[in-house]
């Protein structure tokens, strides 16, 4: 069954590094997603993707993020200049008639 | 703004008690009400997907129903095996209509 990956599995960092996680969507989807989720707490929105540019986008989803489909089949989230708070889970997911398959995740650690 | 609450924040059942989670969800019109499976340290597994108010769907020992401001997620002689955390999340027509909301989850432990 084709599934969503995510490399790598684990990053630390420094505080004021950048960082790119990186997702290989599964094949025939269209829509793409990144999401958070700080430790305990609920899973968070931070982007959509569509068609090579971004459909939707949250709050949390400041200037120092960026989204990128650099070629068919990857996915990318770059965080320019890393925070403490950035510290977190990152799950990308991809969607077929508004079902989201989710991969499993990138934990971020930002010393 | 779409909000979604679930109840109750953890559950302990012993193996073979049925039960049922709660979420409670406002939303600028409804696109989808999802519930996922969640492991320690894992991405959310998709369960299920609930589309219109009286919906109702099942997978083995789990059953989803949908109403206008709720929904539950029904477990039938639950299994150590299901226990895990299980989401809730909405996507409405507001904005770009991509937004998905998740609750914080409700966690399940199923007792042998």
């Amino acid at each position: 069954e084709p599934e969503v990956t995510q490399t790598p599995s684990h990053q630390v960092t420094q505080m004021g590094q950048e960082v790119i996680l990186r997702c290989v969507p599964i094949s025939n989807h269209l829509y793409f997603y990144w999401y958070r989720q700080i430790l305990g707490q609920k899973v968070e929105f931070l982007v959509s993707f569509y068609n090579n540019e971004i459909s939707e986008k949250s709050e949390i989803f400041d200037d120092q993020f960026s989204v990128e489909r650099p070629d068919g089949s990857n996915f990318t989230l770059k965080i320019r200049s890393t925070k403490l708070e950035d510290s977190a889970m990152y799950f990308c997911a991809s969607t077929v008639r508004e079902t989201q398959y989710f991969g499993p995740g990138t934990r971020l650690l930002v010393l | 703004e779409d909000q979604v609450t679930q109840s109750p924040e953890a559950l302990r059942l012993q193996e073979g008690e049925s039960s049922s989670l709660n979420c409670s969800y406002t939303v600028s019109g409804l696109r989808g009400l999802f519930w996922y499976r969640q492991d320690p340290g894992k991405g959310p597994e998709f369960l299920f997907t609930l589309y219109s108010a009286g919906e109702e769907k099942e997978k083995e020992r789990l059953k989803a129903t949908l109403t206008k401001k709720e929904s539950f997620l029904h477990i039938t002689a639950p299994k150590p095996e299901d226990s895990a955390t299980y989401l809730c999340a909405v996507q409405g027509n507001s904005g770009g209509y991509q937004k998905v909301t998740f609750g914080t989850g409700t966690k399940l432990q199923v007792i042998p």
